[in-house]
């Protein structure tokens, strides 16, 4: 079974920095495409950020460009999204999310809030 | 990347037809055959309902059913049934910066 775990997430200062991690398992991670998606509360959802299997193609929102990376690590089954100079627009549910074929989102996360607030 | 526009809420009766809408550009709903669709119950996360515009996942009820016509994307849902009522949400890869794309949501009452 699929299972994809994110944690990491809570309450921080404008300007602080957080570390999403995402844990996978029931499948070949290292095969996979994986993104980072989040919704504001009340809001609809938002792609942020997408790696390739190998980590050589790399993609950010241009909402978070210059203040997110994404990395992940395929020996530990993990994917990851440091975040620094949050903002309180980036108060949202951040979802991770396995790229299958045809590009489509086709396994999700239960998500981790962040809340980015003084 | 601007979103996709859905309409923000449709809603009928249980056992009628719905239809929700997906409107892009040629850069990406009507670009490429990459339009997915996503349900999503308050407090859950989005479950995959129709990938490559039109196919079902296994397990999705063959009451789902997907199209697209130049720009736009359709999801429609027959036989309404009460557990249909969620938020909608389309998606489509796009030729831009950023792959992604997310259609702004659309609210399913069944009345």
């Amino acid at each position: 079974e699929v299972q994809l775990v994110e944690s990491g997430g809570g309450l921080v200062k404008p300007g602080g920095s957080l570390r999403l991690s995402c844990a996978a398992s029931g499948f070949t991670f290292s095969s996979y495409s994986m993104n980072w998606v989040r919704q504001a509360p009340g809001k609809g959802l938002e792609w942020v950020s997408s790696i390739s299997s190998s980590s050589s193609y790399i993609y950010y929102a241009d909402s978070v460009k210059g203040r997110f990376t994404i990395s992940r690590d395929n020996a530990k089954n993990s994917l990851y999204l440091q975040m620094n100079s949050l903002r309180a627009e980036d108060t949202a549910v951040y979802y991770c999310a396995r790229v299958g074929g045809s590009f489509t989102f086709d396994y999700w996360g239960q998500g981790t809030l962040v809340t980015v607030s003084s | 990347q601007s979103a996709l526009t859905q309409p923000a809420s449709v809603s009928g009766s249980p056992g009628q037809s719905i239809t929700i809408s997906c409107t892009g550009t040629s850069s990406d709903v009507g670009g490429y055959n990459y339009v997915s669709w996503y349900q999503q119950h308050p407090g859950k996360a989005p479950k995959l309902m129709i990938y490559e515009v039109s196919n079902r996942p296994s397990g999705v009820s063959n009451r789902f059913s997907g199209s697209k016509s130049g720009n736009t994307a359709s999801l429609t849902i027959s036989g309404l049934q009460a557990e249909d009522e969620a938020d909608y949400y389309c998606s489509s890869y796009t030729s831009s910066s950023t792959p992604w794309v997310f259609g702004t949501g659309t609210k399913v009452t069944v009345l």
